[in-house]
């Protein structure tokens, strides 16, 4: 069953602390991307990649940090540095060459 | 001006009703548009995909873009309550990393 998992579903984290999301894909797709979505703001992209071993910021990078090193995964390392993580945290990919990208579920993270 | 803009509404409508949402967008680059729906504490799911001027129809749903405008729209035919979500706007300016710009959402309730 080809698709996009995130794990967890829920986080919680203690101010100071670093927490990592997970996203794996089987569809074989080239680009995976990382957003951020919060009430009223839409999606915002964190960072993307669009092969193994590279990655670019997107627009909110600050207090984050990315891998690339499978093609499959693309994990997300909220740092301590970032003031506001509190958020639904969203993993796409795409196909090379295509343009639609395909979301996965979701992990929402919540800071305490 | 943000690249996409869209009513944040909510909407909400009787089931059977034809559901218009729309979207402007600002950059005149090359177009590739995108609908997606999120269901509460859900992943956006693509629901259509369209890069010409006009209609593109798939079922209950049909797609319009009128690029002389700047305007995107979704009409959903015979709205039922399993329709109620957020509807996404997105649109790709043809650049090689291929980065998504969304709208806010809007907010759709279907009444039986």
């Amino acid at each position: 069953d080809g698709g996009i998992t995130q794990s967890p579903k829920y986080l919680f984290r203690k101010e100071g602390q670093n927490v990592t999301l997970s996203c794996e894909q089987n569809l074989n797709h080239d680009a995976m991307y990382w957003y951020r979505q919060d009430p009223g703001q839409g999606l915002r992209l964190i960072y993307y990649s669009q092969i193994v071993n590279d990655f670019q910021k997107g627009d909110i990078a600050e207090g984050y940090s990315v891998s690339r090193e499978k093609k499959e995964s693309f994990p997300l390392t909220v740092t301590s540095a970032q003031k506001n993580p509190t958020a639904f945290y969203l993993c796409a990919s795409r196909h090379g060459g295509r343009n639609e990208q395909f979301f996965g579920p979701g992990t929402r993270l919540t800071v305490l | 001006q943000k690249e996409v803009e869209q009513d944040p509404g909510p909407l909400s409508v009787p089931e059977g009703a034809i559901v218009s949402l729309n979207c402007t967008y600002s950059n005149s680059a090359f177009q590739y548009f995108m609908w997606y729906r999120q269901y509460s504490r859900k992943g956006p799911e693509l629901l259509m995909y369209t890069y010409s001027s006009g209609n593109k129809e798939d079922g209950r749903f049909t797609a319009q873009v009128d690029k002389s405008s700047k305007y995107i729209s979704l009409f959903i035919r015979d709205s039922q309550p399993s329709d109620s979500a957020t509807y996404l706007c997105a649109r790709n300016s043809g650049g090689s990393n291929y980065k998504l710009t969304f709208g806010k959402g809007t907010l759709l309730t279907v009444n039986p």
